[in-house]
């Protein structure tokens, strides 16, 4: 099974600011099959991006996503006051399939 | 416009069964594989069963292998979890999700439906 280890856990910024997530697999992701969401409370979690660098349809240009093997990333340029929410990568090239613990954005 | 409303959940003994359903519109939905994916409290989202688009493929996390049965009726547009043996750990939100045609990842969920084990 691969581990995804997702840090930090929780962060703290103002709206406008940039942050880059982390998602780091315990063994390779093949053809670089990575997703990423969004979850905010009470909501479904919204698909962001997928092939690791893809963003899925309606995804602002804000967020992009990058890497490859084992250490992938989620940039978020200029918080939006809704970008505040969990995020979580999930990985597919291996059954089963499994999601990092997810990193919380949250408002300073 | 693809809408996922899953029903069925509630609170059940340890031991209990419980059958959630997921009515799927705004799709083919006999074209794509669909999942089920839950979160604990305090847990991330963790992927539960998949079942291919005829559904004759289904596929399931080492922990509920034998106690879950995914199906689906693709004249009814509907997706269905029987959930027996439940054990506590198994409290948490089940949502549906539909199954990108690119891959085992999932571009549309349903808002959830909260399953309490417990006594």
């Amino acid at each position: 099974e691969i581990v995804l280890t997702q840090s930090p856990g929780t962060l703290s910024l103002s709206p406008g600011e940039s942050v880059t997530l982390s998602c780091r697999a315990s063994q390779s992701v093949s053809d670089n099959y990575l997703a990423w969401y969004q979850k905010k409370p009470g909501q479904a979690p919204r698909l962001l991006i997928y092939g690791a660098s893809t963003r899925a349809t309606g995804v602002p240009e804000r967020f992009s996503g990058s890497g490859s093997g084992t250490d992938f990333t989620l940039t978020i340029n200029r918080l939006e006051p809704e970008d505040f929410a969990v995020y979580s990568c999930q990985q597919y090239s291996t059954s089963p399939l499994t999601f990092g613990g997810g990193t919380k954005v949250q408002i300073k | 416009e693809v809408r996922l409303v899953e029903s069925g959940g509630g609170l059940v003994q340890p031991g209990g069964s419980l059958r959630l359903s997921c009515a799927a519109s705004g799709l083919t939905f006999g074209s794509y594989a669909m999942s089920w994916v839950r979160q604990g409290p305090g847990k991330g989202l963790g992927w539960v069963s998949s079942i291919s688009g005829s559904g004759d493929n289904t596929y399931y996390v080492d922990s509920v292998k034998g106690r879950f049965t995914i199906s689906r009726d693709n004249s009814k547009n509907t997706l269905y979890l029987q959930m027996d043996s439940l054990r506590v750990e198994d409290t948490a939100v089940y949502y549906c999700a539909k199954v990108h045609s690119l891959g085992y990842f999932f571009d549309y969920w349903g808002q959830g439906t909260l399953v309490t084990v417990s006594s």
